[in-house]
């Protein structure tokens, strides 16, 4: 039972390169959320999917798109980086809405 | 609106001596109120959380927190800090019904020898 895996753990990219963060959860949970960590900001909702099939955009959603591809996975995608994007990404599952989240390791992005 | 202000960014306490980290919160209906430590370059683990039942939390490794609606505090303590305690907290907040989760800015726990 790994629960909450992401890949991968570092990340360097030039300004205008795409890439996708992949995640992943074996806990069979309904709601999965991408979230982005600033040095004293706390952590910042990007996108969210209530359930499979589903996805709404949280906080800062400018310059990310997700997939829920199934139950258990949930990409986010940066189509074009840029150095404000330079960040530590972090991917969290929950049973459902307002319930427990249970975090990824984190995915450490630089753009230069 | 929902908002979460932790009170101290950083804390210091001697090993042994006890832990007080504040959280105050503001929501308009129920909320859902959590804490949760990250060690360095480590994803975030939970330690307890508040779901309208006793108003006295218990967490892992000794942690506790207190909801204290009339205050809108739910202040995470420890009796005696630990070394391995040193990490970085953080006070989170969710509405009832909602996918949202907000977030404090986070208080860093150092733990001198």
């Amino acid at each position: 039972n790994a629960g909450v895996t992401q890949t991968p753990k570092f990340q360097v990219l030039k300004t205008g390169q795409s890439m996708t963060l992949q995640c992943a959860q074996d806990m069979n949970h309904n709601s999965m959320y991408w979230y982005r960590q600033d040095p004293g900001m706390g952590l910042r909702l990007i996108y969210y999917s209530a359930s499979e099939g589903t996805t709404d955009k949280g906080e800062v959603p400018n310059g990310y798109n997700v997939s829920r591809l199934n139950k258990r996975e949930f990409s986010l995608r940066l189509e074009s980086a840029a150095p404000s994007q330079t960040s530590v990404y972090f991917c969290a599952s929950s049973p459902t809405r307002g319930d427990t989240q249970y975090f990824g390791p984190g995915t450490r992005l630089t753009v230069l | 609106a929902q908002s979460v202000t932790q009170l101290d960014s950083h804390v210091s306490v001697s090993e042994g001596t006890p832990v007080l980290l504040r959280c105050n919160y503001s929501s308009s209906y129920s909320p859902s109120l959590f804490w949760y430590v990250q060690h360095p370059n480590k994803g975030l683990q939970l330690l307890l959380k508040y779901t309208s039942a006793a108003t006295l939390v218990k967490g892992i490794n000794g942690f506790e927190a207190e909801f204290k609606k009339s205050e809108t505090s739910f202040h995470l303590t420890k009796p005696s800090a630990h070394m391995s305690d040193a990490a970085e907290y953080f006070c989170v907040v969710s509405e009832a019904g909602t996918y949202k989760y907000i977030f404090g800015t986070g208080t860093r726990l150092k733990v001198l020898a």
